[in-house]
């Protein structure tokens, strides 16, 4: 089953807008991650933030972690059509086993 | 550095065949996850090895296998593939451990008719 829940599951923007992503988890993490995929392509890690941070930047990227509500977003500013793509969350559970469960992915439309 | 490799890129088989897919991490890199994605399951966690020993596995039968050499390729292996078997096949390399990012490759898209 998946850890993370993203929402929405998909979202429409014009250019220039900001997109404000949002995930959902169940259990104690290690870390939480965001991915971006491309149509049919491998995923791409855009940024990750430890359980005892609270926001990180990367340029354009914004993510907050709030442990807890176990929730994260991940903003995206001054959107641009290149920005089109599915974005994950993924969870890195505590542990010597531990692996990153991903959830089903919002799909961000960026419109011209 | 080259980035994490998939082989074949695209496959076609029929119900009861196997396939074996192979992955070459990036340079350095001694742990290789495998995951399944399909458009209603989202990413499926499949296993995981580090230095030839598989150290994870997530909730799939049998039927999916895997190994990895000791140069860290590694090859997964599906027998008696059934027709829900079809979807993206995605391999991601990291360094170590639990606290890294992955680096994925661009996937096998498996068919089955």
């Amino acid at each position: 089953s998946q850890q993370g829940e993203e929402d929405p599951q998909a979202l429409s923007i014009q250019e220039g807008e900001n997109a404000t992503m949002n995930c959902s988890y169940k259990t104690s993490i290690n870390n939480l991650q965001w991915y971006r995929q491309n149509s049919g392509r491998g995923l791409v890690h855009l940024i990750l933030i430890r359980s005892n941070e609270r926001e990180k930047h990367s340029g354009r990227l914004r993510v907050t972690l709030d442990t807890s509500k176990k929730s994260s977003s991940l903003l995206i500013t001054a959107s641009r059509a290149a920005d089109t793509a599915s974005y994950f969350c993924a969870t890195g559970n505590t542990g010597a086993n531990s692996k990153l469960t991903f959830g089903k992915g919002i799909t961000l439309s960026v419109r011209p | 550095k080259a980035g994490v490799t998939q082989t074949p890129r695209y496959l076609i088989k029929t119900r009861g065949q196997q396939v074996t897919l192979s992955c070459s991490p990036i340079s350095g890199h001694r742990s290789v996850s495998w995951y399944q994605q399909t458009p209603g399951q989202g990413l499926q966690f499949l296993f995981e090895y580090f230095s030839e020993t598989q150290r994870n596995k997530g909730n799939f039968p049998g039927r999916f296998s895997g190994r990895q050499f000791s140069n860290s390729r590694s090859e997964m292996n599906v027998s008696t593939l059934e027709l829900g078997d079809s979807a993206l096949y995605l391999c991601a390399s990291r360094t170590r451990g639990p606290d890294e990012k992955l680096f994925f490759g661009s996937g096998t898209q498996l068919s089955v008719l």
